[in-house]
């Protein structure tokens, strides 16, 4: 039972265009998300969160989305740059379950 | 400060072996957890510690124990490795459980035989 779906596996985009990655979740409790980017042979690291009393987060380039009636977020970078390129899992939490449930991740490739 | 680091960074074991995976954290988190990483399947948490002597299972904890003997440390054990336990195992810790951010270490690549 999946909890946390990214749907696309892969994503290719052009450098200075916009990349959005999307991630759906079926449980009604999860009110904190989170987004994670990894790099090949590292550990994923941190990179934007959003609580469920909000609708919108922003960092810089990155910005975070989330549709509680759709059960959907999403992760817009704009522009895209070759440094993203990466693999970013979208991860999930309920208040107080000490832990994260993440989706399989979509692997970000920006061309030149 | 080191953050997280993961011991060894590779290994290869047979079937039936037994081996230990070390985590160390150097920014006093009380939290510690143990995934695993397999394509198409993400990050699955196989158990976890909210603290120094307490450990809880995840998601996927057959085949592995975990102890927590110092607040820094948090080691995953494999008693009989297994085929299906290779995989790329990560470490994270975390300050609390508001603070949802985890700190994840390099991770170590198993393949077993």
């Amino acid at each position: 039972d999946q909890q946390v779906k990214q749907n696309s596996p892969s994503l290719s985009v052009q450098e200075g265009r916009i990349s959005i990655l999307n991630c759906d979740y079926t449980n009604s409790m999860f009110d904190y998300f989170l987004w994670y980017k990894k790099y090949p042979a590292e550990g994923p690291t941190f990179l934007i969160s959003i609580s469920s009393i909000k609708d919108k987060n922003e960092d810089g380039r990155f910005t975070v989305f989330l549709n509680k009636s759709a059960k959907h977020l999403s992760l817009h970078i704009v522009p895209s740059q070759p440094g993203d390129s990466a693999v970013y899992f979208c991860a999930a939490s309920v208040q107080g379950a000490q832990k994260l449930v993440f989706g399989q991740g979509t692997r970000l490739t920006i061309n030149p | 400060n080191a953050g997280v680091t993961q011991t060894p960074k590779f290994r290869v074991l047979k079937t039936g072996q037994s081996m230990t995976l070390l985590c160390a954290q150097d920014m006093n988190h009380e939290y510690m957890y143990w995934y695993r990483q397999d394509p198409g399947m993400g990050l699955r948490l196989i158990h976890y510690s909210v603290g120094e002597g307490t450990t809880a299972k995840g998601e996927v904890p057959d085949g592995y124990n975990v102890s927590r003997l110092k607040k820094q440390n948090f080691l995953l054990g494999l008693e009989s490795a297994a085929p299906s336990q290779t995989s790329v195992y990560f470490c994270a810790s975390s300050y609390s459980p508001i603070a949802y951010e985890q700190y994840f270490g390099p991770g170590t690549r198993l393949t077993v035989t």
